[in-house]
């Protein structure tokens, strides 16, 4: 069955970098595209971006724009999100989420599978 | 960006039904879908393209969308039930999500 695991939760300094991993399984790995999902404590779903294993393209919610590199390794089948500069307002769950059409258009897509979430608490 | 409006909450006893909204300009024209996140968990889909039930989903949950809406409905609601719901669409290459509705089945 489709499984998707994340990284440990991680906690670090204002002005530092996190990288998060999503190790999937159960499905051919280059036929559907990845998202990025955050929770802030207590709060909704925020979509971060997307990525395609298939040819690397990505596309960044216009709030992380020059803070977010998301990557794959199609060797282990896992997905990384990098977000820099972080604040304390980054504080939250972040979740990997697999689209559940392979190659669609993105309109017609959605999340089938989630990450059991990552906590990334920001503190000085 | 484009922008999905849900209320904040909506009570429902048991057995009855419950319809949660979510609005945004001409929601209509795309697809919606809807995600149900109980607490410390990770959501999951309950309805795509609409209307449609990924397998496992009980059939007591159904979806529409017309206009400016998109309805998700759940028939004979049970205290299972009761989670956090979120719908979501996109705006061309991005996603965007409702705030989410707490549904409480009391």
């Amino acid at each position: 069955q489709v499984q998707l695991v994340q990284s440990g939760g991680e906690v670090k300094k204002p002005g530092t970098s996190v990288k998060v991993s999503c190790k999937t399984s159960g499905y051919t790995f280059i036929r559907h595209a990845i998202s990025w999902v955050r929770q802030v404590p207590g709060q909704g779903l925020e979509w971060v971006g997307w990525i395609s294993p298939d040819n690397r393209n990505t596309n960044y919610a216009q709030k992380f724009e020059g803070r977010v590199t998301m990557t794959t390794d199609t060797s282990t089948r896992t997905v990384y999100m990098e977000l820099r500069s972080l604040r304390s307002d980054d504080t939250a769950v972040y979740y990997c989420a697999r689209e559940g059409i392979p190659a669609a258009v993105p309109a017609e897509n959605y999340f089938d599978s989630w990450g059991q979430g990552t906590l990334v608490s920001v503190s000085s | 960006s484009y922008e999905l409006t849900q209320p904040p909450s909506v009570s429902v006893s048991p057995g009855q039904t419950a319809s949660l909204t979510c609005s945004g300009d001409k929601l209509g024209d795309r697809y919606a879908c809807w995600y149900q996140q109980k607490p410390g968990q990770s959501p999951v889909l309950v309805i795509y393209q609409d209307n449609k039930r990924p397998s496992g989903i009980p059939e007591r949950f159904s979806g529409s969308n017309s206009g400016n809406t998109a309805t998700l409905t759940i028939r004979g609601t049970q205290t299972m039930d009761e989670a956090d719901y979120y719908c979501q669409a996109w705006d061309s290459v991005t996603v965007a999500f409702g705030g989410g509705t707490k549904l409480t089945v009391l």
